[in-house]
């Protein structure tokens, strides 16, 4: 059973710029969620999406935007890169909300 | 505020040996708690999940333990291992969704031969 993937892997952006980046969750798995995760805040949650909707969101700016598609594929969009977005990004999926998260391997992004 | 305090930071201990890390946690209320493993520029992998009622649980050399109405935890590694050199997060959820999660800031764990 293949786990939770990530693309890409690696990204290096010039402030200003827009990036998006994506997710494939587990088969049957229908809660995505995202979290920025820096060495000085640990991970944060950005934000979960079930079944094409937005369910819950983290205290993020509205530069950071998300969706999902029927697949359950997700989505992550950051406008108007700033240094301080450099950061790991990882995508997580579950059944169902409040069950068991397994994490994808994250998209290193670097704003230079 | 919710708040997750992970202690130590940091560790460094010989290969063979044990070790516990502590997770106080001020998350009211509480639905359920959540060890992660996670290496070096990879993501978390999820090692135990408890709720309310439990006390312990064990995946194999790795047993956390629960005390709710102190609201802390700790994860017990057995016999290290050089792959146990990882960060480690508590993760603890309210009811009511993601918005009810918190996440501790971790313990960076070395283990050394």
């Amino acid at each position: 059973k293949a786990g939770v993937t990530q693309t890409p892997r690696y990204l290096i952006k010039t402030r200003g710029q827009q990036v998006t980046l994506s997710c494939s969750p587990i088969s049957g798995h229908r809660s995505v969620s995202w979290y920025q995760q820096t060495p000085g805040q640990g991970l944060q949650f950005l934000f979960e999406y079930f079944s094409e909707t937005q369910r819950n969101k983290g205290n993020f700016p509205g530069r950071f935007s998300g969706r999902q598609f029927s697949n359950s594929r997700s989505e992550m969009n950051v406008s108007t890169l700033e240094l301080g977005d450099s950061a790991l990004y990882l995508c997580a999926s579950s059944r169902e909300e409040n069950t068991e998260a397994f994490f994808g391997q994250g998209t290193r992004l670097t704003v230079v | 505020k919710n708040q997750v305090e992970q202690s130590p930071q940091s560790l460094i201990i010989l290969e063979g040996k044990n070790c516990t890390l502590q997770c106080n946690y001020t998350v009211s209320p509480f639905s359920n708690l959540r060890w992660y493993k996670q290496d070096t520029g990879r993501g978390p992998v999820s090692l135990t999940i408890m709720t309310f009622s439990e006390n312990t649980k064990s995946n194999g050399r790795y047993t956390a333990t629960l005390d709710a109405d102190t609201k802390q935890s700790s994860l017990h590694i057995t016999a290290s291992q050089l792959s146990d050199s990882a960060s480690y997060i508590c993760v603890v959820s309210g009811p009511g969704g993601y918005q009810k999660v918190t996440f501790g800031t971790g313990t960076k764990l070395q283990v050394i031969p």
